[in-house]
Order: structure tokens, then C-alpha cells, then sequence
């Protein structure tokens, strides 16, 4: 069956560093994808990785290990504005069909 | 325009009713898709189309159909709608199917089936 799993919701403070895990079980694997979606919002793009690694782009980085079909995507000097749901996809099989996983809602407090 | 558009932005439609969720894109991206978002599950595929004239199942098809007569629109309809299709729908299309090909979604169309 195809699963991913990522914690339901976390709470940092403004200024500090969170990592938010991703596991998944799918019957193919062809890249992980990390959607940022503010309430009421649509998602948007934040991350995509295909190889083992982390891959940074600013302030976030996301890591990928497939052998253990894990990922993170770590938020650094947190703001405000990164209050949202981060959701992890997996590319599972071909035509960019994308499993989500339920998503992560992150608040972040003064 | 620019990127993708949704209508109607939400609508309340009592059971059995008919109904199409209209989604426009114009960026020339060939795929796009169709989700629902539910408390919980997290976004799930309905509908795909991979090009212009073709379209395929996704994750939770039942209850749904789709047509591609063209590259920008991707209308989906729920031909007898029922509660437990309560949800928010979102459009999504990108440039390709592999690779780093990114997936740009819609504002969303909140349907409430009574």
C-alpha cells in the first residue's frame, strides 16, 4: 500500500530552528515534494528532492534518505508567516501523480 | 489572467444536483489535476490529464469525471452529488510529468453538498 506519515501539528518559537519528518511506504518512488499551505490558502512549492541529500534554499532545506524512505524539511530563524500546514508528497510511478501525506500544521509563537 | 483560476470560489449544491467545478489555467502547462482537500486525509487525486484529449483515474475517481477539450481548461463535474463529496477542491497543473516539475494549484472552490 502507499502510506506517508508526518506528525499532525508542532510548535516552535519565532527565531528558532524546526524540522518537520516525513516517512513514507510506496510501491515506486520517483522524487519527494514539500508543499507549503496557509489556512484558506492553496499550497505552494517549497522543495523537491530525487536523490539522497539535502537540498537548501534559504532559509529551508529539505533532506531526503531513500533507503529508509525519509525525509525533513528543517525551517530556520523562524518568522512569524511560517504558521501553516507543511505537506510532504511522494512521486509515486509516472505522470507526476503526487501522494500527499496529511500534512504537519505549524505554529510558530513570539 | 495569470496562473490558475477556480470557479465558483464556494457554492452550497443540495444532493443530487449537478454540478462542474471550472478550472482555467494559462500557462500552457500540459498536465493538470484535480484534488480534494479533507480534514485529515490531506489532498487527494481525483482526476488527472497528463495533455490536451486525454485524462486518467486517480485515487478517488468514483462519483467524478473530467474532460481536457483543450490545454487551458480542466472542468470537473460531479454528476449527482452526494455529502460525503462536502470538501475543498483544487486544481493543479504543471509543465511536464517528471523531474522537478513542480505542481502550481488554484485558490480552491469550497463545495457543501446538503
Amino acid at each position: 500500500g502507499q502510506n506517508i506519515d508526518q506528525p499532525t501539528e508542532m510548535t516552535a518559537t519565532e527565531g528558532a530552528i524546526v524540522q518537520i519528518n516525513c516517512t513514507y511506504q510506496t510501491s515506486g518512488f520517483n522524487g519527494l515534494f514539500w508543499y507549503q499551505q496557509h489556512a484558506g490558502e492553496a499550497p505552494t512549492f517549497l522543495s523537491y528532492n530525487v536523490l539522497d541529500g539535502l537540498e537548501e534554499k534559504g532559509r529551508f532545506s529539505s533532506f531526503l534518505s531513500r533507503s529508509k524512505g525519509y525525509s525533513y524539511l528543517l525551517l530556520k530563524e523562524l518568522q512569524m508567516k511560517d504558521s501553516a500546514s507543511y505537506l510532504c508528497a511522494v512521486r509515486s510511478g509516472g505522470y507526476n501523480k503526487l501522494i500527499f501525506g496529511a500534512g504537519t500544521r505549524l505554529a510558530v509563537h513570539p | 489572467i495569470a496562473g490558475i483560476t477556480q470557479a465558483p470560489t464556494s457554492q452550497i449544491l443540495a444532493a443530487g444536483r449537478r454540478m462542474t467545478l471550472r478550472c482555467t489555467q494559462d500557462m500552457r502547462h500540459n498536465a493538470m489535476y484535480w484534488y480534494r482537500q479533507d480534514l485529515g486525509l490531506g489532498l487527494r487525486l481525483i482526476h488527472y490529464s497528463n495533455t490536451a484529449g486525454t485524462t486518467g483515474k486517480g485515487e478517488v475517481p468514483d462519483g467524478y469525471s473530467v474532460s481536457r477539450a483543450n490545454t487551458d481548461d480542466f472542468p470537473l463535474t460531479l454528476a449527482s452529488a452526494v455529502p460525503s463529496q462536502t470538501s475543498v477542491y483544487f486544481c493543479a497543473s504543471s509543465d511536464g510529468t517528471s523531474g522537478n516539475n513542480e505542481q502550481f494549484f488554484g485558490p480552491g472552490t469550497r463545495l457543501t453538498v446538503l
